[in-house]
Parts: C-alpha cells; sequence; structure tokens
C-alpha cells in the first residue's frame, strides 16, 4: 500500500528564507505525487505535480519540488518564503493504476516577519 | 466557474441527531470522495464513488453512508453522530485517466462539531 511521510508538522521560517518541506513516500514503482497546499478557512489546491516528465517541477506562487527516486523523496521548496505562505500542506501520493489519493499528515507553515 | 460545494460550511449538533453533509460538482466528473481531516493525521478517505451508483468504503468509513444517485452529487449521512466524528470534513471530485497524474478538486470543507 501507498504510504507518505511528512518530517515535521510545523515548520518555522522568516520572511525572505528558504522553505523546506520534506516528503518521503513508499513505493516500489515510482507513483504520482503531488503537493496540496490548505489556506486557512479554504479547502485543498493542488501547488504542483510529479507526472514523470520532469523531476523538478513547479508549481504555483514560486513553489517547486524535485522527485528523488533513488530517497523516495518529493520535497517542496520555495527560495524565498512570503507572509501569504503561510498556510498547512500535503503531500499525497497515488499508485499506479489507482484512482485513490493517499495523503501524509500536513505541515504547518509559519513565516516569521 | 468550475467548483466543489459543500453545505452546510458549519455545523453542530447532538449526539444521534441524524445529520446530511451534501456535495455537489459541476465538472461532470465520474470519481468523488470523502475525506475527514484531523490534527496530525492528515486527509483520510470515508468512501469514494467511482460513479452513479457505484460506491465502495474508504479507509474510516465506520459510522457513515453515502448514495450516488446523481453523477453530481455525493452526500454523506451520518445516522448517529458521535462525539468522535467531530472533524473537517472534504467532499473531492476528479475525473480518472489512464495516467494517475491527474488531480483531484476540492471542496471548501465543512466543520462538524457533535457535542
Amino acid at each position: 500500500a501507498q504510504s507518505v511521510t511528512q518530517l515535521g508538522s510545523h515548520v518555522s521560517v522568516s520572511e525572505g528564507a528558504l522553505v523546506l518541506l520534506r516528503c518521503n513516500y513508499s513505493s516500489s514503482v515510482p507513483p504520482y505525487l503531488f503537493w496540496y497546499v490548505q489556506y486557512p478557512n479554504q479547502g485543498l489546491q493542488l501547488l504542483l505535480k510529479y507526472t514523470s516528465a520532469a523531476t523538478l517541477v513547479k508549481g504555483i506562487n514560486g513553489f517547486e519540488a524535485e522527485f528523488k527516486k533513488s530517497e523516495t523523496s518529493f520535497h517542496l521548496t520555495k527560495p524565498s518564503a512570503h507572509m501569504s505562505d503561510a498556510a498547512e500542506y500535503f503531500c499525497a501520493v497515488r499508485g499506479q493504476g489507482a484512482q485513490k489519493l493517499v495523503f501524509g499528515q500536513g505541515t504547518r507553515l509559519t513565516i516569521n516577519p | 466557474e468550475a467548483q466543489v460545494t459543500q453545505n452546510p460550511r458549519y455545523l453542530i449538533t447532538v449526539t444521534g441527531k441524524k445529520l446530511t453533509v451534501t456535495c455537489s460538482q459541476n465538472m461532470n466528473h465520474e470519481y468523488m470522495s470523502w475525506y475527514r481531516q484531523d490534527p496530525g493525521l492528515g486527509l483520510r478517505q470515508i468512501y469514494y464513488s467511482m460513479n452513479v451508483e457505484v460506491t465502495d468504503k474508504g479507509d474510516v468509513p465506520e459510522g457513515y453512508k453515502v448514495s450516488r444517485k446523481e453523477k453530481r452529487n455525493f452526500p454523506l449521512i451520518l445516522e448517529s453522530p458521535s462525539p468522535n466524528q467531530t472533524s473537517l470534513y472534504f467532499c473531492a471530485s476528479s475525473r480518472p485517466r489512464t495516467s494517475g497524474a491527474y488531480e483531484q478538486y476540492f471542496g471548501p470543507g465543512t466543520r462538524l462539531t457533535v457535542t
């Protein structure tokens, strides 16, 4: 069964600093990977997705993620944090031939002025 | 505008009083799903539906029912709510493709409190 682990339930960075949110998956074959963002009192919005076309994936709002098969990781980064990035971030995986999305525990990102 | 809508957005109820949370999508999606979100646990799937009249259990189905009589609607029913069903609920929909790289679209969420 697919599973996802997000390291760190809370991450705090200063405005302008690098954002790094970690995600590791378990799968015997490369799955489909997603990052979603949840702003306060809102639903989940897709940030980016890995489709096997490229290992470095660019998403909305300046975020990107790199698929590393050898490390079974799909970490999310942004070079310079903005106050508006404060939200909860979820990594999710879908296995080959599956419909179901399996979510990680979520990481709450706080931006300090 | 393509969207998934849920109603109500907020609900406070008492133990044992039956309730229904509605979900509707206007994208003609075949696949619909309900999740609950709890702190530290992420989103867990309650039930899903591959198409009209086709539903199946997810990871945490106990205490919930669903139906899919129309393609656009997928209501979540709690026949006898209990306090451990206090949670944030999300409905989602998608159009499955051969490649699994398709996104799910989420509703705004329903915050349910059962006292």
